[in-house]
């Protein structure tokens, strides 16, 4: 079955301190991996996105994302953490030839000063 | 350019009322998804528009829930008869079918819902 994992539902990180969120999936196809952020209030916003080639990505607001296609991952990095990157989190998992993606059930970032 | 718009943006309502969520896509996009976003939940996929193809509408959860998408443009999703367990945020996203940015969903600010 097609799936999104998210283990961690909360993290709590120090402003300043480096940031890993975890993703597995399970897809029967070579996936496209997203990962996007919703502040309260908000709709989700594209952070970046693996299609092929590299498989360490570069997003905005300095993130980045490594595709482990032996792990089924796609986690996502950042070396040093802002309060404004409080919010939730979710990846997502598509494929060519599909409309259909399927998304994690989130992570929510907490930053403390 | 604007982006997804989506109107209201907080709707309650009594039980058994019929609500309309209306989706403002991206001038251009051609495909469309709506999204229920329970509270501690991921997205829940609801239907998707491309074009003037017959819609997938295989994540409608129950008959109470339609939806249509007129002129290719702006779309919206109905509720008839709305129980409290339809309380969430419904979220719509466009996405252009060519480009740079085919493969990525783009988002409105969505609608809270509140039944109650």
């Amino acid at each position: 079955a097609q799936s999104v994992t998210q283990p961690d539902i909360h993290i709590t990180v120090s402003e300043g301190a480096s940031l890993e969120l975890r993703c597995n999936y399970s897809y029967g196809a070579t996936p496209y991996l997203f990962w996007y952020v919703q502040s309260p209030g908000q709709g989700l916003q594209l952070l970046l996105k693996y299609f092929s080639g590299d498989t360490l990505v570069q997003g905005i607001k300095g993130f980045e994302a490594e595709f482990k296609r032996s792990q089924s991952s796609f986690n996502l990095r950042k070396p040093s953490v802002h309060w404004s990157d409080a919010a939730e989190y979710f990846c997502a998992v598509g494929a060519i030839g599909t409309y259909k993606y399927i998304f994690g059930t989130g992570t929510r970032l907490k930053v403390l000063a | 350019g604007a982006g997804v718009s989506q109107s209201p943006s907080n709707k309650v309502t009594e039980k058994g009322k019929d609500v309309e969520l209306r989706c403002d896509p991206i001038s251009g996009h051609t495909a469309l998804y709506w999204y229920r976003q329970s509270l501690g939940q991921g997205l829940e996929f609801l239907i998707y528009f491309q074009g003037n193809s017959a819609p997938d509408k295989s994540g409608l959860p129950s008959d109470r829930f339609s939806a249509e998408r007129t002129g290719g443009s702006v779309s919206t999703l109905t509720i008839q008869r709305t129980q409290q367990e339809d309380s969430a945020v419904y979220l719509c996203a466009s996405r252009p079918l060519q480009g740079s940015s085919y493969n990525e969903q783009f988002f409105g600010p969505g609608t809270r819902l509140t039944v109650l």
